[in-house]
């Protein structure tokens, strides 16, 4: 089946340190999504990426979508406090297997 | 706040035992999705219930079964609990089923615990 994994496990910055954090398929994805989630609470989507080689934007954080639709990544610039919390990965299948499949997180924790 | 609300919050239960989850979705969503959250891990997809039926399901026993009501709300049953079954459990809301593959919206969780 799918395997959706996530790397670092864990990333301890201190404030104003960049992040990256990395998806990798076993698989080819037809999306992937990004969710984060602090201590305690719940995932909070973040993105949707659907095409090929696709980078978006949203403030201080970057997302891309690998050419082969098997990987992608988040890079968050000059960290805050704030950013502090888990990181997923959501990968949906092709070929009408639409079942999403986290990856195992990235806990991000920042030290100010 | 994403409008999605499950209950109980907190639930103590003992192996072999049968539970009941609930999960109102978000206004207008017609599709409800369930995860098993065990502690450190990320999300693993139970199944999905889109207009009333199940429309995808994850590697789970049958002992984990659920509902969605007309009104699109849903539950998750349990049976025959075990202690692995011990997880924060969430439900997520979005719309258009699987292959809608939009913005899921969850909610706070219900925190099982198996003793």
């Amino acid at each position: 089946g799918q395997q959706v994994m996530q790397i670092p496990q864990y990333q301890h910055v201190q404030e104003g340190e960049d992040f990256t954090t990395y998806c990798n398929s076993s698989t080819t994805l037809s999306n992937i999504q990004w969710y984060k989630q602090r201590p305690g609470g719940h995932p909070v989507f973040l993105i949707q990426l659907v095409k090929s080689g696709e980078v978006k934007k949203q403030k201080r954080l970057t997302f891309q979508f690998g050419e082969a639709k098997k990987n992608s990544s988040l890079h968050i610039t000059a960290t805050q406090t704030t950013d502090v919390g888990t990181y997923f990965c959501a990968g949906r299948g092709t070929g009408g297997s639409y079942i999403p499949t986290f990856g195992r997180g990235t806990s991000l924790i920042v030290h100010p | 706040e994403t409008g999605v609300t499950q209950s109980p919050t907190h639930l103590i239960k003992t192996r072999g035992q049968q539970v009941t989850l609930r999960c109102s979705s978000q206004s207008g969503h017609n599709t409800v999705s369930w995860y098993q959250q065990a502690l450190g891990q990320g999300p693993q997809f139970i199944f999905q219930y889109y207009r009333e039926e199940e429309n995808g399901r994850g590697n789970f026993p049958p002992r984990f079964s659920g509902l969605q009501f007309p009104n699109y709300s849903s539950e998750l049953n349990v049976n025959a609990l075990e202690l692995d079954d011990s997880a924060l459990y969430l439900c997520a809301s979005s719309m258009g089923g699987l292959a809608g593959s939009n913005e899921q919206f969850f909610g706070p969780g219900t925190r099982l615990t198996v003793l």
